[in-house]
């Protein structure tokens, strides 16, 4: 079946740091990708999508790229504010999602 | 507007009880997920509907678990016989369409058992 793999953390970074999250799938089909991201006190709310290989995702200074050669889908950012700091989970599907654990990001002032 | 609700946000019940925990989604979205998440662990799905029928109920983890959504709006995921097992954050998700690609997901209940 589908399946997702996170990196393992927690992350933490200082202010303006660069940022990479890994996240690998194995997929049967096309799935959508996503980025999901949980603020402190907060629902998931979606982050970034991409729907076929090669598309870029993008939102809020996050980018995302669908690479189905790597079957990867990194998170990155070029310079992380502390109000990024929550946990990012990696997602794929087309109708019901498969999610990885997550990871937990801080990022330090 | 407003975004998908859940009640109870938190239920705390006894082993071997009954619960209904209850979704109410974006007003128009005809499709409506299920997810239960356990402590340091991504969302996994249980139900889905699109309308009033379960398009996919392959998540539920066995005969326990049971989910309805009669008029095709409002959902209600019902538990037998709860197991300590069962406790976890369960959420509710709701999209315009089946397929359509992004979920709006409510605050989720927090359901522990004794």
């Amino acid at each position: 079946g589908d399946s997702v793999t996170q990196m393992e953390g927690p992350v933490t970074l200082s202010e303006e740091a660069f940022l990479t999250i890994n996240c690998t799938y194995t997929a049967t089909g096309y799935p959508s990708l996503f980025w999901y991201v949980q603020y402190p006190g907060e629902g998931l709310q979606l982050l970034l999508k991409a729907t076929k290989a090669d598309d870029k995702g993008s939102n809020k200074g996050f980018e995302a790229t669908y690479r189905k050669e790597t079957t990867s889908f990194h998170l990155e950012k070029g310079s992380v504010q502390v109000s990024d700091s929550a946990v990012y989970f990696c997602a794929l599907g087309n109708s019901k999602l498969t999610f990885g654990k997550g990871i937990t990001l801080s990022v330090r002032p | 507007g407003a975004g998908v609700s859940q009640t109870p946000s938190n239920k705390v019940t006894e082993k071997g009880k009954y619960v209904e925990l209850r979704c109410d989604p974006i007003s128009g979205h005809t499709a409506l997920y299920w997810y239960r998440q356990s402590l340091g662990q991504g969302p996994e799905f249980l139900i889905y509907f699109q309308g009033t029928g379960a398009a996919d109920d392959s998540g539920l983890p066995n005969d326990r678990f049971f989910a309805v959504r009669p008029e095709g709006s409002v959902s209600t995921l019902k538990i037998q016989r709860t197991e300590r097992g069962d406790s976890a954050v369960y959420l509710c998700a709701s999209s315009r369409e089946q397929g359509y690609n992004e979920q709006f997901f409510g605050p989720g209940t927090r359901l522990t058992v004794l």
